[in-house]
């Protein structure tokens, strides 16, 4: 079974740094693209960023360009968020998901259970 | 970006009902939509894909539809566990924006 695993949210002051991680398994993760998604408490979901199997593409949100780094580890099954200048407005749960490309579309088909980070 | 707006934004329904949410997207997306469900406290579940296709183990009363620019999800007898948050989202192009949310009471 195909699962998703998030690790490393927490409290960070405003303009600190965090560094979240999401190990798959149970699916070829190099195969994949993969991408984060936050949700800010109580608000709805927001995509943030898609990086490809080889990295050799990623696309982000304008709110984190230049604040945040995407990254992955396809020999650990890892992907990884390296987030700098933290903002209050960038509290939220973090999801990473599975992008597969089905016939030419995609879709988030495999969510962690969400890491939580907190600006204050 | 593309904006995708979702009516209504809450719906008071009862077990039984028939239940049709809408997603309007600011430009064409063809059929790059896909529809989520999501339950207090849990990641969200994908329930349908390009615009109208449903996903493994998905319960056959969840049916989407549309193209362009106009989409639904209809559920066709609500069942207790479906009482949820539902969310469209277009993959057409970044940033892959997603509609602001129908909770379901």
């Amino acid at each position: 079974e195909a699962q998703l695993v998030e690790s490393g949210g927490g409290l960070v002051q405003p303009g600190g740094s965090l560094r979240l991680s999401c190990v798959g398994s149970g699916f070829t993760f190099s195969n994949y693209w993969m991408s984060w998604v936050r949700q800010a408490p109580g608000k709805g979901l927001e995509w943030v960023a898609n990086i490809k199997g080889d990295e050799s593409e990623q696309y982000s949100l304008d709110s984190v360009k230049g604040r945040f780094t995407f990254s992955r580890d396809n020999a650990k099954s890892s992907l990884y968020l390296q987030m700098n200048s933290l903002r209050a407005e960038d509290t939220a749960v973090y999801y990473c998901a599975r992008l597969p490309n089905v016939f030419g579309t995609y879709n988030f088909d495999i969510w962690g259970q969400g890491t939580t980070v907190v600006v204050s | 970006d593309i904006q995708m707006t979702q009516s209504p934004s809450s719906l008071s329904t009862s077990v039984g009902d028939r239940v049709t949410i809408t997603c309007r997207a600011s430009h064409s997306i063809s059929t790059y939509l896909n529809w989520y469900q999501q339950k207090p406290g849990k990641a969200p579940k994908l329930l349908i894909y390009a615009a109208s296709t449903l996903q493994s183990g998905v319960p056959s009363r969840f049916t989407g539809s549309g193209s362009g620019t106009d989409f639904t999800l209809t559920v066709s007898s609500l069942q207790p566990e479906d009482f949820a948050t539902y969310y469209c989202q277009q993959s057409h192009s970044a940033p892959y924006t997603f509609g602001q949310g129908t909770k379901l009471e």
